[in-house]
């Protein structure tokens, strides 16, 4: 069986503040993909990242980045300086490699940046 | 036109009505699924599709039952729906199924009175 948690339903920060979103998976795959997605209030998930379960190494992407901890089954995403347009859903997803297509999503964090 | 477009964006039927979900895409992926996203619920996995054929069914009631003619289309009809069917249901398509990525439609919110 799979799981995503994603124990943040709603974070709230002011502009300009770093956040964090956690995701931690359990899975018995010893291959397995994970994913960041984001959700604006438009309604289209929106690919961030995917990682694959041999590359622990930590990603940035501009103002993201990533932390993958296969110790501690986690993968940790952070915004930096943090602007309105962020706002939106974030979902963590897992696919294992004997789990098809099936992507298992977490129930996702709300994340409001207020002005 | 790129990526994925589902039509309409928004759906208000009765219960007893029939109407019919439609997703498209043109980045030439070979596989398509449906999702369901409900209030305070994770999103889950309906139908796969790949290469036009059903690869999965995640136990879906047969008040919903999708239609692939092709690669680059996937419909999904919908007859006799309950108040708890109201959800966002989301069109993603990928290159295989071992995808880098899925790409996802903006969605269709259906409420069912």
């Amino acid at each position: 069986a799979q799981k995503v948690t994603q124990a943040q339903t709603e974070i709230s920060v002011v502009e300009k503040e770093d956040v964090t979103l956690d995701c931690v998976y359990e899975t018995r795959d010893t291959t397995y993909y994970l994913f960041w997605y984001k959700q604006p209030p438009s309604g289209e998930l929106v690919f961030l990242i995917r990682r694959n379960s041999f590359d622990e190494q930590n990603e940035i992407s501009g103002r993201y980045s990533w932390n993958f901890q296969k110790s501690t089954s986690s993968f940790n995403f952070t915004i930096t300086a943090s602007q309105v347009v962020d706002s939106a859903v974030y979902f963590c997803a897992l696919r294992g490699r004997t789990s098809g297509s099936r992507l298992t999503f977490g129930e996702g964090t709300q994340l409001t940046v207020n002005p | 036109e790129t990526g994925v477009t589902q039509t309409p964006r928004h759906l208000v039927m009765g219960m007893t009505n029939k109407k019919s979900l439609k997703c498209e895409q043109h980045l030439g992926h070979n596989a398509m699924y449906w999702y369901k996203q409900s209030a305070k619920k994770p999103l889950e996995l309906m139908f796969v599709y790949n290469f036009k054929e059903q690869t999965e069914n995640n136990s879906v009631p047969s008040r919903f039952s999708p239609e692939c003619p092709n690669s680059s289309h996937l419909f999904l009809h919908l007859h006799t729906l309950q108040p708890e069917d109201s959800a966002l249901y989301l069109c993603a398509s990928s290159q295989g199924q071992d995808a880098y990525g899925y790409t996802f439609g903006s969605g269709t919110r259906l409420t069912v009175v």
